[in-house]
């Protein structure tokens, strides 16, 4: 079946530490997108990417870094800088073309620190 | 800016009841609106799009959404809720800024339907 795959289901940081979020799919979709869920605030955008090598920040990109090396892949790293990591990251994917074509997500990776 | 509100953080609905999750939106120009229904630990789940024509959006699972360009709202409805619709539900308009499909999302409304 055609989908988007994010691992780990779960991750622990440690202090100072950086950790990645994998994010793969197989539905032949040019944009990419990563967003960042915490209880009562809704999803706010990370990073976005509409095609390989190439990549734009979202509204609360500071702390985080992307990559777009592959159309099926786009990794989140969550840096130290990000003082607050804790959150639910959601990894989302679509077509470009046409604004009537909905998101298709992943189903998540629970991030924690230690 | 586009934005959504979603002005109801909970809905308590008895099952076989009809149901509504508000949602009213901002946009300039046309707009692409969204549901997306998430259940715990796990992603959203797309449920239904209005883009143009008729104002009542039929979806999957039973869901259809009521836009009304006037009031600026795009209300999910079902005629009868069941238990197994207890979930989150996200409203989410297009953001045209920056090219691309972007989408901004409402904060969410817990649903809780109870036998």
């Amino acid at each position: 079946d055609g989908g988007i795959t994010q691992s780990p289901k779960y991750l622990f940081r440690k202090e100072g530490q950086n950790v990645t979020l994998s994010c793969e799919q197989n539905l032949n979709h040019d944009a990419m997108y990563w967003y960042r869920q915490d209880p009562g605030q809704g999803l706010r955008l990370i990073y976005y990417s509409q095609i390989v090598n190439d990549f734009q920040k979202g509204d609360i990109a500071e702390g985080y870094s992307v990559s777009r090396e592959k159309k099926e892949s786009f990794p989140l790293t969550v840096t130290s800088a990000q003082k607050n990591p804790t959150a639910f990251y959601l990894c989302a994917s679509s077509v470009v073309q046409g604004s009537n074509q909905p998101q298709h997500f992943g189903d998540g990776t629970r991030l924690s620190i230690l | 800016a586009q934005s959504v509100a979603q002005p109801e953080d909970q809905v308590n609905v008895a099952e076989g009841n009809p149901l509504t999750v508000k949602c009213t939106y901002s946009v300039s120009g046309n707009p692409y609106l969204f549901w997306y229904v998430q259940y715990p630990n796990r992603g959203l789940q797309f449920l239904l799009k209005y883009i143009t024509g008729d104002n009542l959006v039929k979806g999957s699972y039973g869901f259809e959404a009521e836009f009304n360009k006037s009031q600026t709202s795009f209300h999910l409805k079902k005629p009868s809720a069941l238990v197994s619709d207890s979930a989150l539900y996200f409203c989410a308009v297009r953001d045209l800024t920056g090219g691309g499909n972007k989408l901004t999302f409402g904060t969410g409304t817990q649903l809780k339907v109870e036998l």
